[in-house]
């Protein structure tokens, strides 16, 4: 099965932009999707698609892809966007889904 | 307003069986795939299982395959995970999402708040 490889963590000043990346050999015929998670909670969707926001996400956050790479990037990150971030795909085979490890982001 | 709640989880002895549910709520259950993700304590999202919109056809985990099964009842709006022979590395919080697709994109929409699954003797 595919794997989704993401760094462990990241960091970003107070209103500046970060870009979380993933990488997946799934991610050249699927596109990946973005979730977030905050601590005690359940994962929210945040990113899908080429580029896509379900309804109450900031615009803030936008989804890119190139090659085996998805990236999610926030624009103006604020204290609340520190959480835990994942990617997500099918797998090469499409009958399977795997996520990525996270990427744990800290808004200094 | 479209709700999945799960339920289920608890202590159980290695090698034992648990049987979790998912009630959905808001939205026409039949017509969606549903997913089973898991979280251990302290790590991060692993996708468990899946079942079609019909409950005709699924998928698992290469790490449950054989020991899990994932079923539907359409009728009841409820999503199950029978899970036996379990082991200590099957602790996690359990989640149900809703899938969505369209072509080259997959994603959970909807997720339930989680059910705390723990095996220990």
């Amino acid at each position: 099965s595919s794997e989704l490889t993401q760094d462990p963590a990241v960091s970003v000043a107070l209103g500046q932009t970060v870009r979380i990346t993933c990488q997946g050999d799934s991610l050249r015929s699927y596109y990946a999707s973005w979730y977030q998670q905050k601590p005690g909670q359940a994962p929210v969707l945040v990113i899908y698609g080429k580029n896509n926001r379900p309804s109450g996400i900031p615009d803030r956050f936008s989804g890119s892809s190139s090659g085996n790479t998805a990236s999610l990037t926030i624009t103006g990150a604020q204290a609340e966007d520190e959480a835990d971030y994942y990617c997500n795909s099918r797998d090469s085979s499409g009958n399977l889904w795997v996520f990525g490890g996270g990427t744990k982001l800290t808004v200094l | 307003e479209v709700q999945l709640v799960e339920s289920g989880g608890g202590l159980v002895q290695p090698g034992g069986s648990l049987r979790l549910s998912c009630a959905a709520s808001g939205f026409t259950f039949s017509s969606y795939w549903m997913h089973w993700v898991r979280q251990a304590p302290g790590k991060g999202l692993v996708w468990v299982s899946r079942i079609n919109s019909d409950g005709s056809s699924t998928s698992y985990a290469d790490s449950v395959k054989g020991r899990f099964t994932i079923s539907r009842d359409n009728a009841k709006n409820t999503l199950y995970l029978q899970m036996n022979s379990l082991r200590a590395e099957d602790t996690a919080v359990y989640y149900c999402a809703r899938g969505r697709s369209r072509i080259a994109e997959y994603y959970f929409d909807y997720w339930g708040q989680g059910t705390l699954v723990t095996v220990s003797s």
